[in-house]
């Protein structure tokens, strides 16, 4: 079974520049996340999707930072305009929905530097 | 608000010793509880994942434990090898459904 893709593995912009993220779930999983992961922190939500709806985007920087998943299986992450502060580690993750279940896989990330 | 903690922020061990990772949660109306391994520069890789009506879960040389009523998870890792080395994450969930909330990792080093 594959497991969760994500694309581009790294990346490397100025700030006020724009990045957008890729993220292709375990097929079947209808819950896909997306965590940012700041150097020697836990990752932190950005947004939660279920299918192709918003389960919870409540710390997502909306003025700059937007997700879609429109056909309910692969996402992007855009952020524009990028800030200093941006520079962090993506990581995309999905979960099956069941009861007894409802473990989360990992991506292995996208490293944004912004300069 | 839930809040994850985790002591020690680093650990460092001699191969062959027998170690304890611990996880702490303020509210413990937990779903299920994850823990994860993370190496540097990787995604996060799943250990174990514990149920809120399991107690323990074993996988090889690793058991993770839950304690609800105290809001603690402990993760033991036995006759640890310099492979072990990485950076160990805790993760509640708190319903169905919903977000996991992290802890901040403890960065394990396993001296050969």
């Amino acid at each position: 079974e594959a497991g969760v893709a994500q694309s581009p593995r790294y990346k490397i912009i100025e700030k006020r520049q724009s990045v957008a993220f890729w993220c292709n779930p375990i097929s079947g999983h209808a819950t896909l996340y997306w965590y940012q992961q700041i150097l020697g922190q836990g990752p932190k939500l950005l947004i939660q999707f279920q299918n192709n709806g918003v389960v919870d985007d409540s710390q997502l920087p909306k003025d700059r930072f937007s997700a879609e998943r429109l056909k309910g299986v692969d996402s992007t992450l855009k952020i524009q305009p990028a800030k200093l502060e941006d520079s962090a580690v993506y990581l995309c993750a999905s979960s099956p929905i069941g009861r007894n279940t409802g473990e989360l896989f990992f991506g292995e990330g996208s490293r944004l530097t912004v300069l | 608000k839930q809040e994850v903690t985790q002591i020690p922020a680093a650990l460092s061990v001699p191969e062959g010793e027998n170690l304890v990772l611990n996880c702490s949660f303020t509210d413990s109306a937990i779903y299920n509880l994850q823990w994860f391994r993370q190496d540097p520069g990787k995604g996060l890789t799943s250990l174990l994942l514990i149920q809120s009506s399991q107690r323990e879960q074993t996988s090889g040389r690793l058991n993770a434990s839950l304690d609800k009523s105290s809001g603690r998870s402990t993760l033991y890792i036995a006759a640890s090898q310099p492979g072990d080395s990485a950076t160990y994450l805790c993760a509640v969930r708190q319903g169905y459904g919903q977000n996991f909330v992290f802890g901040p990792g403890t960065r394990l080093s396993v001296l050969p």
